[in-house]
């Protein structure tokens, strides 16, 4: 089935650098790929997606590329703030037979120090 | 617009209890999704509703969970009885419609923080 797999955190970053979170997938058909956020305390929100191969989603300063012959879609931020903080879910949702569901990742959490 | 309001917020019960979870959409959304998230497990789809109705109830863990939504504007979880296992945050999400070859962003309430003694 379709599934997810995302770089374990906890990630520990100094202010300004440069963040990579790897992300991977295993799916039929031709999925949607997502990257959410959910600050401490709150609910997850829509950072960035991708609809078809080869395409990048961007926000933020964040970007990812869907990469079908890798079968991933990478996050990256050249510069990371403190501000930044957070779990970042990678996820893919299948339309196969009207389904609305997405297949989450399990979560990395980022921490930007100062 | 509010936004996916959830309560309440905070819920602290004790085995055995009854335990009812509330959310309201979005207004024009017609998708409602509840999910559950634990360190262990991370983030679990447990039903989702289109239109209100249980599309896929595959993710409610037993029987003690069920879920109803009777208008476009209010749904509810309950557990009953409650278990030390089920403390949680449990989220609700909403999305408006969309033809089924795209993709509509799920927006997400603040979550209920479940803890059963």
């Amino acid at each position: 089935g379709n599934s997810v797999t995302q770089m374990e955190g906890p990630v520990t970053l100094s202010e300004e650098a440069f963040l990579t979170i790897n992300c991977t997938y295993t799916a039929t058909g031709y999925p949607s790929l997502f990257w959410y956020v959910q600050y401490p305390g709150e609910g997850l929100q829509l950072l960035l997606k991708a609809t078809k191969a080869d395409d990048k989603g961007s926000n933020k300063g964040f970007e990812a590329t869907y990469r079908k012959e890798t079968t991933s879609f990478h996050l990256e931020k050249g510069s990371v703030q403190v501000s930044d903080s957070a779990v970042y879910f990678c996820a893919l949702s299948d339309l196969a037979g009207n389904n609305r569901k997405l297949i989450w990742g399990l979560g990395t959490s980022l921490a930007v120090n100062p | 617009d509010a936004g996916v309001i959830q309560s309440p917020r905070h819920e602290v019960t004790e085995m055995g209890q009854e335990v009812t979870l509330r959310c309201k959409p979005i207004s024009g959304h017609n998708s409602l999704f509840w999910y559950r998230q634990t360190m262990m497990r991370g983030l679990e789809l447990l039903i989702y509703f289109n239109n209100n109705v249980p599309i896929d109830d595959s993710g409610m863990p037993e029987d003690r969970f069920s879920a109803k939504m009777p208008n476009a504007s209010f749904s509810t979880l309950k557990i009953q009885p409650s278990e030390p296992r089920d403390s949680a945050v449990y989220f609700c999400a909403s999305s408006f419609p969309s033809d089924s070859s795209s993709y509509n962003e799920q927006f997400f309430g603040p979550g209920t923080r479940l803890t059963v003694l």
